[in-house]
C-alpha cells in the first residue's frame, strides 16, 4: 500500500534556487526515508530521519519531520542541474515487517 | 546502484510466456525485495524475503513468483497470469543493522 503522498506531483526552479517538497503519511511510523531517482534507473538512499527527531541535515539536503502531523519536508538548497531527479518519500510503519510504503513522488527539473 | 545487479536490462515477452528477472547481490544482505513501478508511480511491493529460503506476498503479488535458494539471489518469474506485466523493475536488500533499502538498476520489461 502507498502510504506516503508527495506534494507537488511536479516543480521547477532555477539553478541556484531552493528546492522544498512535501510527504504525509497515514499511520505511526519507524522512520521516514528520502530517495531520488535520475530518469530509467535503480533509487539512491538520500537521508532517513527516525520517529523521535525533528529535523536532520545532509549536506545541501534538510528533512524536517512532524509526526503530530504525519508529515515530511525535505529541502534542497542552492539547486543544480544535477538535482534534476524524482524524489520520493518512504515510510517504515510500526508494525509492518521492516517493508517501506513509497509515495508516487516528486519530479524536480532545475532550468540552467 | 551498489553491489546490486539486476538483469537484463531490458526484456521483451511475448503474450502467454513466462520470463524471469534476476536480482544478485554481494552485500551480504539478509533482506531482499522485488517493486513494480508505473510510469509517474511510486513503487509497489511485489515479494520480499527476510532469510534464505522464506519470502512473503507483497501488495501485488498475483501472477508473480520468487525463490530465495542462497542469501545472493532473488529471482522474479512474471508468469503469464500476470496480465498487464509492462512495467520497471526494482530488486533492492537490505541489511540487519540498517534500515536503509539499497536498490538495482532495474529491468525494464515490456509485453509485446
Amino acid at each position: 500500500s502507498q502510504q506516503g503522498e508527495e506534494d507537488p506531483q511536479a516543480l521547477s526552479i532555477q539553478e541556484g534556487e531552493n528546492a522544498t517538497m512535501n510527504c504525509s503519511y497515514k499511520t505511526s511510523i519507524n522512520n521516514l526515508q528520502w530517495y531520488r531517482q535520475n530518469s530509467g534507473r535503480g533509487l539512491v538512499h538520500l537521508i532517513l530521519i527516525r520517529s523521535n527527531e525533528r529535523e536532520k541535515h545532509s549536506g545541501r539536503l534538510r528533512v524536517t519531520l512532524d509526526t503530530s502531523k504525519k508529515s515530511s519536508s525535505l529541502l534542497i538548497t542552492a539547486s543544480r542541474a544535477a538535482d534534476t531527479a524524482s524524489y520520493f518519500c518512504a515510510t517504515d510503519a510500526k508494525g509492518n515487517d521492516y517493508k517501506l510504503s513509497f509515495g508516487a513522488g516528486t519530479t524536480v527539473t532545475v532550468r540552467a | 546502484d551498489g553491489g546490486i545487479t539486476q538483469s537484463p536490462k531490458y526484456l521483451f515477452r511475448k503474450e502467454g510466456q513466462n520470463v524471469t528477472l534476476s536480482c544478485e547481490q554481494n552485500l551480504n544482505h539478509d533482506a531482499m525485495y522485488w517493486y513494480r513501478q508505473d510510469p509517474g508511480q511510486g513503487l509497489r511491493l511485489i515479494y520480499y524475503s527476510q532469510i534464505v529460503n522464506d519470502f512473503q506476498k507483497g501488495d501485488i503479488a498475483e501472477g508473480y513468483s520468487v525463490s530465495r535458494e542462497k542469501k545472493e539471489s532473488f529471482p522474479l518469474t512474471v508468469t503469464s497470469a500476470q496480465k498487464n506485466p509492462t512495467a520497471f523493475y526494482l530488486c533492492a536488500s537490505k541489511g540487519h543493522s540498517t534500515d536503509t533499502q539499497y536498490f538495482g538498476p532495474g529491468t525494464r520489461l515490456t509485453v509485446l
